[in-house]
């Protein structure tokens, strides 16, 4: 079993929608969660980390269900720059090992 | 202004030669890791250090080396043995702490790009 699991998409929505992406995470002591953006052929970059209590940072809402072992992310007004590769990143219990997940691809159409 | 420099951005090599991709950092960083990224794919750990002259194997750390004297500095060879080595690798640094007060994160260097001719 991979210790990150996503669905990998893509996503296809037109401008001005909401999405959703999930992530799982199979080991239960995991202690920081994070998505990150990945453009085509570029590093990945740090969106957001989440926090048990869920956060928010503008259209972007991040929330953690440790019962479920599980991570959201939730895109409002979609714009075309969000079009990206989301990862989602687990720190594996042992803060200095991190698990990634294979990402999801969303495409934001005009 | 802060951050990790990965050299050479594009790299190509012949069959059985060894390579060695840098990976500088001014962050003061104690941990350093190194990724492979195949299209389409997530990360995969090659090795990581906790501080200086101390590294641990990844989860794909077969056909690499890595060493780290300085704290600074991460380099990764890819040698002939590893069987598959086109890919796209990344170096990123992270520091104890909380993840709140922004340490605890991974950042990531702008890639280097080996091909195998």
């Amino acid at each position: 079993r991979k210790e990150v699991e996503q669905d990998p998409g893509p996503f296809n929505v037109p401008e001005g929608a909401t999405v959703a992406f999930n992530c799982t995470y199979s080991n239960s002591a995991s202690q920081s969660f994070f998505w990150y953006r990945q453009d085509c052929r570029k590093e990945p970059k740090l969106l957001m980390s989440v926090y048990s209590s869920g956060n928010e940072d503008g259209r972007f809402t991040a929330q953690l269900n440790r019962a479920s072992q599980y991570i959201s992310l939730l895109i409002r007004d979609s714009k075309l720059s969000d079009s990206a590769t989301y990862l989602c990143v687990v720190n594996g219990g042992n803060f200095n090992k991190f698990y990634f997940g294979s990402g999801t691809k969303l495409n934001v159409k005009p | 202004d802060g951050g990790i420099t990965q050299s050479p951005k594009y790299l190509f090599r012949k069959e059985g030669q060894n390579v060695t991709l840098s990976c500088e950092q001014n962050l003061n960083h104690d941990a350093m890791y190194w990724y492979r990224q195949d299209p389409g794919q997530g990360l995969r750990l090659i090795y990581y250090s906790q501080i200086v002259n101390d590294f641990q194997k990844g989860d794909i750390a077969e056909g690499y080396s890595v060493s780290r004297e300085k704290k600074e500095s991460f380099p990764l060879t890819v040698t002939s043995a590893q069987k598959n080595p086109t890919a796209f690798y990344l170096c990123a640094s992270s520091s104890p702490g909380q993840v709140s007060s922004g340490a605890n994160v991974l950042t990531f260097g702008a890639g280097s790009r080996l091909t195998v001719l």
